[in-house]
């Protein structure tokens, strides 16, 4: 069961979009609708801000929009804003009750 | 609202054992899993496995297998994992996270630093 692929920075002006990819294999992202995405303050809970592939939870802004195309799915932040800034993770279901996590990509607002 | 609120801080000795709580409110208990997330400084997430809340059973990724114990205590709504022979490498700050379908992690506790250091 290895991590999903992400690029560890990525990064944008304020009001700029930014897309985050995430790369498994057809056992995991490939395999089910289960992506979900989290974004991760240092010191904080992580928070989630997309499930099942491109679903938002309430709260969310819709500037969080979440896709998926074969075993990549994808993140992406429109109209950057400061408060963005933080670590970004994916995860997917990856089959028989198991998970699994991307590396992390650091969103820096430049 | 739902929350997840974790144990303090813990600084161990290589060798001792410890044990972390999280206590769940603003849902009933048994009806979602409870996962268990891993992060060592410096690095991602890293998922440890999760635990039925409704049977008890665990469920461990390769890698925290042996000395890593998922447990229950239903009547409180608490989820705990057991160390035990700590190591270095087990200085962390381990999550909870309380689990759509069992594994898709929705709300999250506040996490808990572990140091191990002799």
């Amino acid at each position: 069961q290895s991590a999903l692929t992400q690029p560890p920075s990525a990064s944008g002006s304020p009001g700029q979009s930014v897309t985050i990819s995430c790369t498994g294999t057809r056992s995991d992202v490939g395999g089910f609708n289960y992506v979900s995405w989290y974004q991760h303050h240092p010191g904080k809970a992580p928070k989630l801000m997309i499930y099942e592939v491109t679903k938002r939870p309430s709260g969310v802004p819709d500037r969080f929009s979440g896709s998926k195309s074969g075993n990549t799915a994808s993140l992406t932040v429109s109209g950057l804003q400061a408060e963005d800034e933080a670590d970004y993770y994916c995860s997917s279901y990856a089959g028989s009750n198991t998970l699994v996590f991307g590396g992390g990509t650091k969103l820096t607002v430049l | 609202q739902v929350q997840l609120v974790q144990s303090g801080s813990e600084l161990k000795k290589p060798g001792a054992s410890v044990k972390l709580s999280c206590k769940a409110s603003g849902y009933t208990f048994t009806s979602y899993g409870m996962n268990w997330v891993r992060q060592a400084p410096g690095q991602g997430l890293e998922w440890m496995g999760w635990i039925n809340t409704n049977t008890g059973n665990p469920t461990y990724v390769q890698g925290f297998t042996g000395r890593f114990v998922f447990s229950l205590d239903t009547s409180v709504s608490t989820a705990y994992l057991q160390i035990s022979s700590l190591k270095a490498d087990d200085t962390a700050v381990y999550y909870c996270a309380r689990g759509i379908l069992g594994v898709l992690p929705d709300y999250w506790g506040q996490g808990t630093l572990v140091t191990v250091s002799s």
